[in-house]
C-alpha cells in the first residue's frame, strides 16, 4: 500500500515571495506518478504539477517547480512570486503507473498575504 | 458544459435515508472516479469506472455504498441507510484514459456533493 504524507498543515507566505510545501510517500513501486492538486473554497481539485517517477528532470509550470527526490522519497513543491490567488488548500499525490486510485496526502492550507 | 458537473452542490439527509449524487463527466471521458473527502482530510478513492463497467470497486466502505454507470456516461453514487460518519464531500473525476491503458492523462474534478447527515 501506497501512504503521502504532508506534515505541514498550514503556511504562509508574503506576495510575491517564494514558498515551498513538503511531501513525503512510501511505496514499493517503482514506476509511479506523483502530482500536486490545488483546492480553492470552490472545492474543485486543480491539477498544478505532475512528475513522472521514471524522469529525473524536475516538472516545471511557469510559476510552479518540484524537488523530486527518488532515493528520498520526497516530492516537494516550490511556488515562486505567489500570487494571492494561490491561497489554497494544496494536495500531494501518488498513483501507480498502471493503477486506477489517486492517493492524497492530508493537505497543506496555504495563506498568501498581501 | 466544459467540465465535470456534480448534482446536488450540497445535501442535505436525516439519518437513514436514502441519497443519490449525480456526476456528469466530461463528454468522451471513459474513466470516472469517485472520491470521498471527510473534513480537513484528503480525498479517498472509492470506485473507478471504465465505460460502463466498475473496474476497481475496492475502495467502497460497505455495501450501502453503490455507484452506477449504466450508459458509460452519467455515474450515480448511491448510499443506502445514511449514517452521520457518511458526512462528507463527495468528488467526481474523469478522463480519457483508455480501457486497458497505464495512466497518462489527468484527471478532471468536478466541485463536488457536500452531504450532511443529521
Amino acid at each position: 500500500a501506497q501512504t503521502v504524507t504532508q506534515s505541514q498543515p498550514e503556511m504562509s507566505v508574503q506576495e510575491a515571495e517564494t514558498v515551498t510545501l513538503s511531501c513525503t510517500y512510501d511505496t514499493s513501486e517503482n514506476n509511479y506518478y506523483l502530482f500536486w492538486y490545488k483546492q480553492p473554497p470552490s472545492r474543485q481539485m486543480i491539477l498544478v504539477i505532475r512528475q513522472e517517477a521514471y524522469k529525473q528532470q524536475n516538472a516545471t509550470e511557469n510559476r510552479f517547480s518540484v524537488n523530486f527526490q527518488k532515493a528520498a522519497k520526497s516530492f516537494s513543491l516550490k511556488i515562486s512570486d505567489s500570487q494571492l490567488g494561490d491561497t489554497a488548500m494544496y494536495f500531494c499525490a501518488f498513483m501507480t503507473a498502471s493503477g486506477s486510485r489517486l492517493t492524497f496526502g492530508e493537505g497543506t492550507q496555504l495563506t498568501v498575504n498581501p | 458544459g466544459a467540465g465535470v458537473s456534480q448534482t446536488p452542490s450540497n445535501k442535505v439527509t436525516e439519518k437513514g435515508k436514502y441519497v443519490e449524487l449525480r456526476c456528469d463527466p466530461i463528454s468522451g471521458h471513459t474513466a470516472l472516479y469517485w472520491y470521498r473527502q471527510s473534513l480537513g482530510q484528503g480525498p479517498e478513492f472509492l470506485i473507478y469506472f471504465q465505460g460502463t463497467g466498475a473496474a476497481d470497486d475496492s475502495g467502497l466502505p460497505n455495501d450501502r455504498f453503490f455507484a452506477v454507470r449504466p450508459e458509460g456516461s452519467v455515474s450515480t453514487l448511491k448510499i443506502q441507510r445514511t449514517e452521520r460518519g457518511d458526512s462528507a464531500v463527495y468528488l467526481c473525476a474523469s478522463s480519457s484514459r483508455p480501457r486497458g491503458s497505464s495512466y497518462n492523462s489527468p484527471l478532471h474534478f468536478g466541485n463536488g456533493t457536500r452531504l450532511t447527515v443529521t
